[in-house]
């Protein structure tokens, strides 16, 4: 079966310091990789997909970035953060081919509290 | 582009009354999906719909697809506080590659 990891569960981080958010998925093989930001008590707000390794698409312009290294493994990222980051963000995964082919399974999240 | 909209953004009730959200597109969909989300938790895939006209049921909740797949319900049946949370459709078009979120309807429920 497949399952998505990510990490670091919750975070504290000061203004201007780096961020890295990792996502792995096991189970699959050349999934679609997504990421997404809520902030509290919104919506889902869609920041970058991948349909391949390298490939990253990049939905809101801001100070994150998103890199493929792997197949399977998606890294969330930014140089120096803002108070504006501070979220719940969601890695999720779709599988390219098959019968539940649209179907967005979501890692269980990671809190970002930029202070 | 395309745009999902979901009303409403809240939703109070008492415990055994029912509960509607209700999702429309600004564009044709291929098909459409209902996700669970739980206070503090991910959202959780519900169901998907793809023909025209389509009714699903799961229990006490029923969802249904428009017939010009623009639109679409989730109705809980005599609702538990174990339902409480925030509902969100999603739809896509035919060869996107994403899914384009609604902004939830979150329920609460008054035991």
């Amino acid at each position: 079966s497949q399952t998505i990891h990510q990490w670091p569960a919750t975070l504290v981080q000061p203004v201007g310091s780096p961020l890295s958010l990792e996502c792995t998925v096991e189970g699959t093989s050349n999934p679609n990789l997504y990421w997404y930001r809520q902030a509290a008590g919104r919506g889902l707000q869609l920041l970058f997909y991948s349909v391949g390794i390298g490939q990253i698409s990049s939905e809101v312009p801001q100070n994150l970035s998103a890199s493929r290294p792997q197949d399977r493994q998606f890294i969330l990222s930014s140089k120096k953060l803002l108070l504006s980051d501070s979220g719940f963000y969601l890695c999720a995964w779709r599988s390219a081919a098959g019968a539940a082919v649209n179907t967005i399974y979501f890692g269980e999240g990671s809190w970002l509290t930029v202070v | 582009g395309q745009q999902v909209m979901q009303i409403p953004q809240y939703q109070h009730v008492q415990e055994g009354e029912d509960f509607t959200t209700y999702c429309n597109s600004s564009t044709t969909l291929s098909n459409i999906q209902w996700y669970k989300q739980r206070p503090g938790g991910h959202p959780v895939f519900l169901i998907q719909l793809v023909k025209s006209g389509e009714v699903k049921k799961q229990k006490r909740l029923t969802f249904q697809f428009g017939e010009a797949k623009k639109n679409s319900s989730l109705h809980i049946t005599a609702t538990q506080t174990t339902d409480v949370g925030t509902y969100f459709c999603a739809g896509s078009i035919q060869g996107a590659q994403k899914l384009v979120f609604g902004q939830g309807t979150r329920l609460t429920i008054n035991p």
